[in-house]
């Protein structure tokens, strides 16, 4: 049973270009998430994903923005990038059913 | 903002029980204490959680206060592979219903050999 997988694992970009991040939820899970975690700090919520749809977002500017496609998979795009935007970005996959999350192995981007 | 706090950190000896503590005293009545771990900078974990009973898994116990103000997450026999963060998390609800995980900076957790 394959887990929560992330491409690419590390990206470096610079400042002002545009960035998308990958996700594919665990096998039989429907809902997609997203966080940024900052070095030191917990994961911070970006946006969920149910049905293809935007289901609730954080106090991320829309610079962020995000898709589901069909197959449940996901991305995360950021544009105009900032110094500021360097972390891990987290994806967690879960059931509509239930709120247990399970995340994958983040992808490390830095803005330089 | 986090509705969790927890100690920054704290040690625990190889074998023995880690027992880590989280206060969450403006917790609701219908939402869930869970508890992750984040093994240096990969993807979290998740260990367990639970709403007003303790609970018990493979990894760990969940003793959770009669009043629901704190909770404490027990490893029984702690490891060096234990060495972590461990994040206590309340499941809040948002406007429309929807569900949210609110994480705050965790304990790190080092287990001494």
């Amino acid at each position: 049973d394959a887990g929560v997988t992330q491409s690419p694992t590390h990206l470096i970009k610079t400042r002002g270009q545009q960035v998308t991040l990958r996700c594919s939820p665990k096998s039989g899970h429907d809902t997609v998430s997203w966080y940024q975690q900052a070095l030191g700090q917990g994961p911070q919520f970006i946006f969920q994903y149910y049905e293809e749809e935007e289901r609730q977002r954080g106090n991320f500017p829309d610079r962020f923005s995000g898709h589901q496609f069909p197959n449940y998979s996901s991305e995360l795009n950021v544009n105009a990038l900032l110094l500021g935007d360097s972390a891990l970005y987290l994806c967690a996959s879960s059931g509509i059913a239930t709120d247990t999350q399970y995340f994958g192995p983040g992808t490390r981007l830095t803005v330089l | 903002d986090a509705k969790t706090t927890q100690p920054p950190s704290m040690d625990c000896a190889e074998g023995r029980a880690a027992n880590l503590p989280c206060n969450h005293s403006t917790i609701s009545g219908n939402e869930y204490v869970y508890w992750y771990r984040q093994i240096h900078s990969q993807g979290p974990q998740y260990i367990i959680h639970g709403l007003k009973n303790n609970e018990t898994n493979e990894m760990a116990s969940l003793i959770i206060t009669e009043d629901r103000k704190s909770s404490t997450l027990i490893l029984p026999h702690a490891t060096l592979r234990d060495t972590a963060v461990y994040y206590c998390i309340v499941r809040v609800y948002n406007a429309g219903n929807n569900r949210k995980l609110i994480w705050g900076l965790g304990t790190s957790l080092a287990v001494n050999p």
